[in-house]
């Protein structure tokens, strides 16, 4: 079982649709975050969450809202997206406070937007 | 504002040669310093960190990297690349408190 798992692997979406990603780390961290990774640019932060509370908000558009009900479990609820928003969303984890140790990644959602 | 700069976007390299990646950073404090690697359809592995102490670092699969605060680069490096290094490697640096901020990544890829 690895340390943080994201569901689904793929997805593809219609711009009116509402989905959402999930992720789930098995290593007892703290603080869990959202990466947007596209084709040809850096990886972006997207959320900081840190013992379920939302520390971070990196300027990202209202049509992507995560959730975290605790310190395990992240959501990303997505509704009325549009096709830039097609990329590799990655999910990762760390102990302590966000910034000052490193982080674990899940192997990402990817995911399509038509 | 913290940047990360990854100078090569693809490497080629024979199997057996030695690799060095560059890195670069622009912040005035001694950052947290870290690679990742990533395969391909993949989320992101630790290679290695640094957060102070010994300038050369060890890590996973082999790799090492060296902190050289005068040039502010944290480049990475293996003595002898196996084909199953291909991937993309992405340097991250972090100021105390500060989230990651990554690099473009660097492409290797391995000739037989």
């Amino acid at each position: 079982e690895t340390g943080v798992t994201q569901t689904p692997r793929h997805l593809v979406m219609g711009m009116t649709n509402k989905k959402s990603l999930k992720c789930e780390q098995h290593l007892g961290h703290n603080a869990m975050y959202w990466y947007k990774q596209s084709a040809k640019k850096p990886l972006e932060l997207m959320f900081v969450y840190n013992f379920k509370e939302q520390t971070e908000n990196n300027s990202v558009p209202s049509r992507f809202s995560p959730e975290c009900p605790n310190s395990s479990h992240l959501f990303l609820h997505l509704h009325t997206l549009q096709p830039e928003d097609s990329a590799l969303y990655l999910c990762a984890s760390s102990q302590g406070r966000p910034g000052y140790t490193e982080a674990f990644f899940g192997q990402g959602t990817r995911l399509t937007v038509v | 504002a913290q940047s990360v700069t990854q100078p090569d976007i693809h490497i080629t390299v024979s199997e057996g040669a030695s690799l060095e990646l560059r890195c670069n950073y622009s912040y005035g404090a001694t950052p947290y310093l870290f690679w990742y690697v990533q395969s391909p359809g993949q989320g992101l592995q630790l290679l290695l960190k640094y957060f102070s102490g010994d300038t050369l670092v060890q890590g996973i699969k082999g790799f090492e990297a060296e902190f050289k605060r005068s040039q502010s680069s944290f480049n990475l490096r293996k003595p002898s690349v196996h084909w199953s290094d291909a991937a993309e490697y992405f340097c991250a640096v972090a100021e105390a408190g500060n989230m990651l901020t990554f690099g473009g990544g660097t492409r290797l890829m391995v000739k037989p």
